[in-house]
């Protein structure tokens, strides 16, 4: 069965203070990785697609890696306006999104 | 562009009562999806339509029924409600490309069942 778990489940950073959001998968047959951001009370907004093993994006703050078992959400010197839940989503036969992450920037 | 838009925003039904959360999306994609979202269970897929004239069953089906209107339309009607089906309603759209689909979220339709 396939399978998503992101951790942490949530994260209080500082200000500038970068970290790593992570999304461990298992599936057979991997089409897609996707990221999505969703602020309380909004739907998911689409961040990264990723397609293969060692691919790499970028927008803004954010950078998406990915690896054969697992993509990291890297923010560097995040900001308050950052302050979301991230959504990691895998695609095999199917779409399986994992639980997110809630991540707090404190000014 | 608005892009995927949901009607009403909020509801609030008394067990047993009806309705119909409507969606629409002027992207041009040919498939669009119904998702529920609860608290520790993350977005469940409720039913999907590959592409007009088509509907298929998601992960949690039960108790819902689902109309594809048109390439723009999705609708999804409760048809007797349970508290059970509290929660978030999220539609969203996608076209194929490279064989994934890239997913795009409606702002969703908070569903209390009393």
């Amino acid at each position: 069965e396939d399978q998503v778990t992101q951790s942490p489940e949530a994260l209080r950073l500082q200000e500038g203070e970068s970290s790593s959001l992570n999304c461990s998968y298992t599936v057979s047959g991997l089409r897609g990785l996707f990221w999505y951001r969703q602020d309380p009370g909004k739907g998911p907004e689409f961040l990264f697609t990723l397609y293969s093993a060692g691919e790499e994006k970028e927008k803004e703050r954010l950078k998406a890696t990915l690896t054969k078992k697992e993509s990291f959400l890297h923010i560097t010197a995040p900001k308050p306006e950052d302050s979301a839940t991230y959504l990691c989503a895998v695609q095999a036969l199917k779409l399986v999104f994992g639980q997110g992450t809630r991540l707090t920037i404190n000014p | 562009n608005a892009g995927v838009t949901q009607t009403p925003k909020f509801q609030v039904l008394k067990t047993g009562q009806s309705m119909t959360l409507q969606c629409a999306q002027d992207m041009n994609h040919n498939s669009m999806y119904w998702y529920r979202q609860d608290p520790g269970m993350g977005l469940r897929l409720i039913y999907y339509s590959a592409s007009e004239g088509t509907t298929d069953k998601g992960e949690v089906p039960n108790g819902y029924n689902v109309s594809r209107l048109n390439k723009r339309e999705f609708s999804l009607r409760l048809e007797s409600a349970a508290p059970s089906q509290t929660s978030v309603y999220f539609c969203a759209s996608s076209e194929v490309w490279q064989g994934t689909y890239e997913q795009y979220f409606g702002p969703g339709t908070r569903l209390t069942v009393t």
